[in-house]
């Protein structure tokens, strides 16, 4: 079975300074690694996502997630936050090939963009 | 193109009543899913449709819910006789078979159970 933990269920930074968003997962063969934004009153956005080739994906709206394979990790990143970036970001995982076809979410940051 | 599109967007009901959400994945998308989110137990997996397979229900939390998926497009997520608990928002997705492309989200549905 497959599990997603997120660590840190609230996140606060400043306007301007680096956003880091933790996301471990536990699975037997590593899974396909999503990571969704939803703001106040709205679906699920995709962001990005790692399923082969190059580690290091970039999303949209500036952000970006590494895929470590030895530290089973998939954090995000944005160099710069915004005021706009406030906002629930969920990491989730789906098994590869025809291990299932769910999604697996996390329980969720919030993430806080102060001034 | 346009996304997956759900309706209503809100619905408010009595305890006891049926429901039915709607969902319209995205035009091409095999695969479709339902999921529910609420407070204190996050985004849960419902059921999972991809072509004429058969569904894997595995997440319905009771045989209150059913969903159906009609020539592999639209599907409609039945609740029947509603309890509060069942007071959620209703999200629904859809994807290529390889998910490799993604997973798309619709707004959601948000059911109140008065």
């Amino acid at each position: 079975a497959q599990s997603v933990t997120q660590l840190g269920s609230h996140v606060s930074v400043s306007e301007g300074a680096l956003v880091l968003l933790r996301c471990n997962y536990s699975s037997s063969v590593p899974p396909y690694l999503f990571w969704y934004v939803q703001y106040p009153n709205q679906g699920l956005q995709l962001l990005l996502k790692y399923t082969t080739g190059a580690t290091l994906v970039k999303g949209i709206n500036g952000f970006e997630a590494e895929f470590k394979k030895s530290e089973t990790s998939f954090h995000l990143t944005k160099p710069s936050a915004h005021m706009s970036d406030a906002a629930e970001y969920f990491c989730a995982v789906s098994p590869r090939g025809g291990g299932g076809n769910k999604l697996t979410f996390g329980t969720g940051t919030q993430l806080k963009v102060e001034l | 193109g346009a996304g997956v599109s759900q309706s209503p967007s809100n619905k408010v009901t009595e305890k006891g009543k049926d429901v039915e959400l709607r969902c319209d994945p995205i035009s091409g998308h095999t695969a479709l899913y339902w999921y529910r989110q609420s407070l204190g137990q996050g985004l849960e997996f419902l059921i999972y449709f991809q072509g004429n397979s058969a569904p894997d229900k595995s997440g319905l939390p009771s045989d209150r819910f059913s969903a159906e998926r009609t020539g592999g497009s639209v599907s409609t997520l039945t609740i029947q006789r509603t309890q509060q608990e069942d007071s959620a928002v209703y999200l629904c997705a859809s994807s290529l078979p390889n998910r490799e492309g993604g997973i798309f989200f619709g707004p959601g549905t948000r059911l109140t159970v008065l």
